[in-house]
């Protein structure tokens, strides 16, 4: 099957600073989210983004779908943006689509210090 | 619209009891699925309902666990004969498929299983 690489694993910032999270997959792809889990589990969409780029705030995320990575970028980090990134894809073997649900990676955990 | 919306948010059974969880997808989406999630990793897909047809499982879905949304609505999952091996989060997304494109998922809560 696919192949979802996030790094890094972790990352430790102060508030304030810039970050960039890196999601590799093996395989064309249809579909690409990127989600927040919360400390209670939640996983909060942040982008839907096959291909291109998006922006929401602090947050952007770049998709170049013929290179097989997209790229998560949180500026100005708050204490709020804590927890872990996932990238998952969605891979598009059959002509309805989704048969396969989507593939996460492992995550990417980041801790901002005040 | 309340999102997904998953119950118990969390359950604690003893080995070998049955489960069951409910999930209410978005209304009107008429994709939606199941996940496992265990510590430190990523979700795992498990199966997905179109409607009420369940169109995929996952080799992680053992005979011990059987999915159903029968009215093309909300959707339960039942492990039978838990082991310690299922405790984990237990996560349900759907999905509004206008096109084949189209399958920007949104999660529930979760219900969080522990098999003592």
């Amino acid at each position: 099957g696919i192949q979802v690489e996030q790094s890094p694993p972790d990352l430790i910032l102060q508030e304030g600073a810039n970050s960039t999270l890196r999601c590799n997959f093996s395989d064309s792809v249809n579909n690409l989210q990127w989600f927040h889990q919360n400390p209670w589990g939640q996983l909060i969409n942040l982008f839907y983004i096959p291909s291109g780029t998006k922006q929401n705030g602090r947050l952007s995320a770049t998709t170049v779908a013929t290179e097989r990575y997209s790229l998560l970028y949180i500026s100005s980090s708050q204490t709020t943006d804590s927890g872990v990134y996932f990238c998952a894809v969605d891979l598009q073997i059959y002509s309805g689509g989704g048969a396969d649900g989507l593939t996460f990676g492992k995550g990417t955990h980041l801790i901002i210090q005040p | 619209d309340t999102g997904v919306s998953q119950n118990p948010r969390h359950k604690i059974t003893k080995r070998g009891q049955n489960v069951t969880f409910r999930c209410d997808p978005i209304s009107e989406h008429n994709r939606l699925y199941w996940y496992r999630q265990t510590l430190g990793q990523g979700p795992e897909f498990l199966t997905y309902f179109q409607n009420e047809a369940q169109l995929e499982k996952s080799r992680l879905l053992s005979d011990r666990f059987s999915a159903e949304r029968p009215k093309g609505s909300f959707s339960t999952l039942e492990i039978q004969r838990t082991e310690q091996g299922d405790s984990a989060m237990y996560l349900c997304a759907s999905s509004l498929a206008l096109t084949p494109e189209d399958t920007e998922a949104f999660f529930g809560q979760g219900t969080r299983l522990t098999v003592v």
